[in-house]
């Protein structure tokens, strides 16, 4: 089974340029989760799909972060326009569902350096 | 927001020896996860304790969830080179209800062993 595939791996732009993140979940999840994880950090959710809706994004900068999920499968993750704190690794992952009880499956992640 | 508070935040030691790790929290938690992460690599799910008292295994690890619900501890047994990484625990805060289900990851513990 293929795991969540993330691209691209790293990412390096100056601050107030723009960038983009793709995600592809695993087969078959409903649930697909953003996460932001400065260095030194554990994870931090920015955002929850569940199918092609979004079930929490309490924590993610609006004015400058979106993310969609059109078709409830691919999702892609925007910064516009990008900061130095915005410096992190973005991690995808995916669940079969949105509950406790189904584990989260985390993607390589993709490395933004902003200079 | 819920916080975990997680120790130690690094660990030196030689290969065979046993490793024990714990998390705390202020308030209470449905579900204890640790993660494993990897350099270059998103988190992987070790363990998942889901009941208060539960005392799980797998393969040299061991995790339990606090019979108070505010902690959780990892021990790893006869350490091996491969066990070096980032280990994170999570949980599920108790007030999370319906299908919103927010993930609060600790800061992690920065293990490395000497072979």
């Amino acid at each position: 089974e293929a795991g969540v595939a993330q691209s691209p791996r790293y990412k390096i732009i100056e601050k107030r340029q723009s960038v983009a993140f793709w995600c592809n979940p695993i087969s078959g999840h409903a649930t697909l989760y953003w996460y932001q994880q400065i260095l030194g950090q554990g994870p931090k959710l920015l955002i929850q799909f569940q199918n092609n809706g979004v079930v929490d994004d309490s924590q993610l900068p609006k004015d400058r972060f979106s993310a969609e999920r059109l078709k409830g499968v691919d999702s892609t993750l925007k910064i516009q326009p990008a900061k130095l704190e915005d410096s992190a690794v973005y991690l995808c992952a995916s669940s079969f569902w949105g509950s406790s009880y189904n584990e989260q499956f985390f993607g390589p992640g993709t490395r933004l350096t902003v200079l | 927001g819920q916080q975990l508070n997680q120790s130690p935040q690094s660990m030196f030691i030689q290969e065979g020896e046993d490793v024990s790790m714990n998390c705390t929290s202020s308030s209470i938690f449905n579900t204890w996860l640790w993660y494993k992460q990897d350099p270059g690599e998103g988190p992987v799910l070790l363990i998942a304790l889901y009941k208060a008292g539960e005392l799980t295994s797998n393969g040299r690890l061991t995790a339990q969830f606090g019979i108070t619900r505010k902690d959780s501890f990892l021990n790893i047994s006869a350490s091996i080179p491969s066990d070096v990484g980032i280990y994170f625990c999570a949980g599920y805060p108790g007030n999370s209800g319906g299908s919103n289900y927010k993930l609060t990851f600790g800061k992690g513990t920065l293990l490395t062993v000497n072979p």
